[in-house]
Order: structure tokens, then sequence, then C-alpha cells
């Protein structure tokens, strides 16, 4: 079984708070993380990304944590933004051979930041 | 820099009708994806293409064909269109040298409607 959920659709955060976006994955050989932020009407743009190898990865605002134990990752921005309003997606690599290098995706997160 | 392009980027068909989305990247990156993203579905692989020349069936390819035209292209079919294919698809393509974390990078998208 390969799945990665986020069971929180949405999420309203103040600003300048911190926004915290949860993801839960189903398979333990997942090996890699990312996170991907989407605009409306823009694609996909990469966020952060985190190895299985590690807890936790920070890029600016953005820390991903992985809890392996709990098949549990996060993103936290801090501070928050309005302009950090979009869908957030989290995605794991596939698992299979022939098909390296496909991701599987959570089915989002809308964060709405308000001023 | 352009990175991954779509067109076109809306399209109105009737049912039965039949067309074309197109993709380019500039990148030279190895490989090739077609996603469709609704409502609550999270983003959903249809095709892919590891390579120039090779096309594989993802998670949701029933009624799609596709083509590699070279290495820069990919082009995603709809011989007949139906009501359940309206939908907001995105093209991605990544460089895949490395089989874990690979960074997709996507377009724009494409907004379908079939009526």
């Amino acid at each position: 079984d390969q799945q990665v959920k986020q069971n929180s659709p949405s999420l309203s955060v103040q600003e300048g708070r911190i926004s915290i976006l949860n993801c839960d994955y189903t398979n333990s050989m997942f090996d890699y993380f990312l996170w991907y932020k989407k605009y409306p009407a823009e694609g996909p743009t990469f966020l952060i990304s985190i190895s299985s190898i590690k807890d936790k990865n920070e890029d600016g605002r953005f820390t991903v944590f992985l809890n392996k134990s709990a098949k549990h990752l996060s993103l936290h921005i801090v501070p928050s933004q309005p302009g950090d309003s979009a869908v957030y997606f989290c995605a794991a690599p596939f698992l299979g051979g022939g098909s390296q290098g496909n991701l599987i995706f959570g089915k989002g997160t809308k964060l709405s930041v308000k001023p | 820099n352009a990175g991954v392009t779509q067109t076109p980027k809306f399209q109105v068909l009737k049912t039965g009708q039949s067309m074309t989305l197109q993709c380019a990247q500039d990148m030279n990156h190895n490989s090739m994806y077609w996603y469709r993203q609704d409502p609550g579905m999270g983003l959903r692989l249809i095709y892919y293409s590891a390579s120039e020349g090779t096309t594989d069936k993802g998670e949701v390819p029933n009624g799609y064909n596709v083509s590699r035209l070279n290495k820069r292209e990919f082009s995603l079919r709809l011989e007949s269109a139906a009501p359940s294919q309206t939908s907001v698809y995105f093209c991605a393509s990544s460089d895949q040298r490395r089989r874990a974390g690979d960074i997709q990078y996507f377009g724009a998208g494409t907004r379908l409607s079939v009526l």
C-alpha cells in the first residue's frame, strides 16, 4: 500500500502566526518526501523536501519535520504571510520498478493566511 | 526561462469530440508526466514517460493516449471526450538523475470542460 494522506482539507491562520500542515503516509519504505505549493490558476511548485534519513529540514520560514515511527510529517511556516495562502501538497516517490521518479500526491490542504 | 509550457490554457469540448493537449519542456529533462486534478482528489497520474521513446500508464489512464514526440514534447490525447474528463490537466517534467526525491516541474495547466 502506497498512500500519502492529508486529512485536513483547509487551514486558516492569522498573519504572523505559525501554520502547521500535516501529512501521513502508509508505507515505511518511502525514502523521500516533498512539499509542493499551488496558487490558483498556476501549476504546483516545489517548496521543500526531506530525506527519510533526516528528521528535520529547514529553508527560511519553512521547516519540515519527519516522524518515521508515526509515519507522519509536517510543514511549519513561521511566520505566516498572506502570500503563503495556497494549496499545499505532500508527495512521496512511488516505490516500484520501472516507475522511477513518479510521485504519489496527497489531496492537498488549502491554507488561508488572514491579515 | 519558460520551463514547462502547456497549450491550450482553456478548452471546451462536446461529448465525443477529440483533442490533443500539448506539453513542451526546455530543461532537457528525461522524464515527463501528465496529471489530472479534480476537486478533493489531489493530483492523479494519467501517463508518464521515463525517457524519450517510452510511455507507461499511471493511476488513471482510461480514455487517454499519449505520445512522447521527442525529448522536449509529450502530448495527451482524448479520443472521445466524456464529461468525466472535465478536469484541470497538468504536465510535469523531471531530471531523474537520482531515484529518490526527484523534483518535478509543472506547467500552468489546461482547464478542460466536456459538455
